[in-house]
């Protein structure tokens, strides 16, 4: 299994509250994923990461800000959770393809759990 | 980015062989195809992945029509470990994998 950590993987916090969710790659991908998962959802990208200090948003990325000071870590900021934030959180990561490659595959995370109360 | 549509959920009994079909009329050029599994509480994993014709690895095959609108993974001789969800993803990777996924395939394996 692709080394990729996500802490913490349960979390229960108050409505307001800021929360900062870390996924720690030991692969050194250049990619960096955060989708959601919701029931009746699939995945949807939230934020991604396409090297050291370069981010860009996803489908869903309102109410969340990212950062990614080393290529190990990407760092996911609910600046003040919401209930509708409540959701399985999963962090992903994957190569840069190059045109000798076939396409690249990304490795995903356990997943964090988070509900806001 | 092209859209996937799939059946929301397969029944089949343990030993059969199960084909799952993804229909993405809109595939481009560079695009690939791409399966993956999910098991409840863990992260998406990867399964198999074609751009035509036909692959197979040691747990699936991939069978991708010379159109490319649609793709069938198939899962020979399913066992009650295979019950999962199955999601047919469409994109090209280069510059990241901004692949959408969609509600994907429930698959339900009965002994």
């Amino acid at each position: 299994d692709a080394g990729i950590t996500q802490s913490p993987r349960h979390k229960v916090t108050e409505t307001g509250t800021p929360v900062t969710l870390r996924c720690h790659q030991t692969e050194n991908h250049r990619y960096m994923y955060w989708y959601r998962q919701d029931p009746g959802h699939g995945l949807r990208l939230i934020h991604y990461s396409y090297g050291v200090k370069d981010t860009d948003k996803g489908e869903v990325s309102d109410g969340y800000s990212v950062s990614r000071s080393k290529t190990e870590d990407f760092l996911l900021t609910l600046e003040s959770a919401t209930s509708s934030q409540t959701s399985v959180y999963f962090c992903a990561i994957s190569e840069s393809r190059t045109a000798s490659m076939m396409n690249t595959e990304a490795f995903f995370g356990q997943g964090t759990r988070l509900t806001v109360v | 980015l092209a859209k996937t549509t799939q059946p929301i959920s397969m029944d089949s009994y343990e030993g059969q062989e199960v084909n799952i079909t993804c229909s993405h009329n809109n595939i481009a050029t560079n695009d690939y195809i791409t399966w993956y599994q999910q098991f409840p509480s863990q992260g998406p994993r990867f399964i198999i992945q074609g751009y035509k014709t036909k692959v197979t690895n040691e747990v699936a095959s991939l069978f991708i029509p010379a159109d490319r609108k649609s793709s069938t993974l198939s899962l020979p001789r399913v066992s009650l470990s295979d019950t999962a969800v199955y999601y047919c993803l469409v994109g090209d990777a280069t510059g990241g994998f901004k692949t959408i996924f969609g509600a994907g395939t429930r698959l339900f394996v009965k002994a």
